[in-house]
């Protein structure tokens, strides 16, 4: 167990809906990151937020947001789902002054129908 | 732009042999190197790392070499066991953004 956590864990939706991921990070740690993973896919970078602001901005789609909020938890939003974003959402938190090292939530899956 | 190539995609090794994963990076400012292990369905987990100002980590089984003048580093498992079949994924950063490579599936052999 990482410490970060992530919910739902499944979630089923249909196209155009939108849907909210949460992600709370470890204990201490002001940075979180946003990540999809595709089946059979690597990992990609979608948003990174530092102690509420916006810190960095991967292949993140418009129809993305986030947000990271004073307690630290973050959400992510998808809006006008479609079917290819269907997909493991991975939020990863790292603690202050080591910013690289990231350690990663359980996920939630996405499936679009 | 910022690139990570990883090499091989699917590695099959005999149980109690060796296994390397090899990674490119394209941006020669970046200085921290992860190593994720993934299991199916599961999260990315971190089994080792490596600065830029070390050549060399080694931990158990697990190795990482790093070549900052040819901007490759690598993954080494020695005494592969079954639990070790996984997707191991390697990353590069500099700080602001981390970049990850497309994944190794590596299959224990019996």
């Amino acid at each position: 167990d990482s410490g970060v956590t992530q919910t739902p864990k499944h979630l089923i939706t249909a196209t155009g809906q939108r849907v909210t991921l949460r992600c709370s990070p470890r204990s201490g740690d002001l940075s979180v990151y946003w990540y999809q993973q595709s089946l059979d896919q690597g990992l990609q970078f979608l948003i990174q937020y530092y102690n509420g602001e916006e810190r960095a901005k991967g292949n993140i789609l418009e129809r993305f947001s986030a947000q990271q909020f004073p307690d630290l938890h973050s959400e992510l939003n998808l809006s006008s789902l479609e079917l290819g974003d269907s997909a493991l959402y991975f939020c990863a938190s790292s603690p202050p002054g080591i910013a690289d090292t990231q350690y990663f939530g359980p996920g939630t899956r996405l499936t679009v129908l | 732009g910022e690139n990570v190539e990883q090499h091989p995609s699917t590695l099959s090794v005999q149980e109690g042999d060796s296994a390397v994963i090899k990674c490119t990076y394209s941006d020669s400012a970046s200085n921290y190197f992860p190593w994720y292990k993934q299991e199916l369905g599961k999260r990315p987990q971190l089994i080792i790392d490596i600065r830029s100002n070390v050549g060399e980590k080694k931990d158990q089984r697990i190795a990482v070499t790093l070549n900052k003048t040819a901007k490759h580093f690598s993954l080494h498992i020695t005494e592969t066991q079954p639990e070790d079949s996984a997707v191991y994924f390697c990353a590069a950063s500099k700080g602001d953004k981390i970049i990850f490579g497309k994944g190794t599936r590596l299959h224990i052999l019996p």
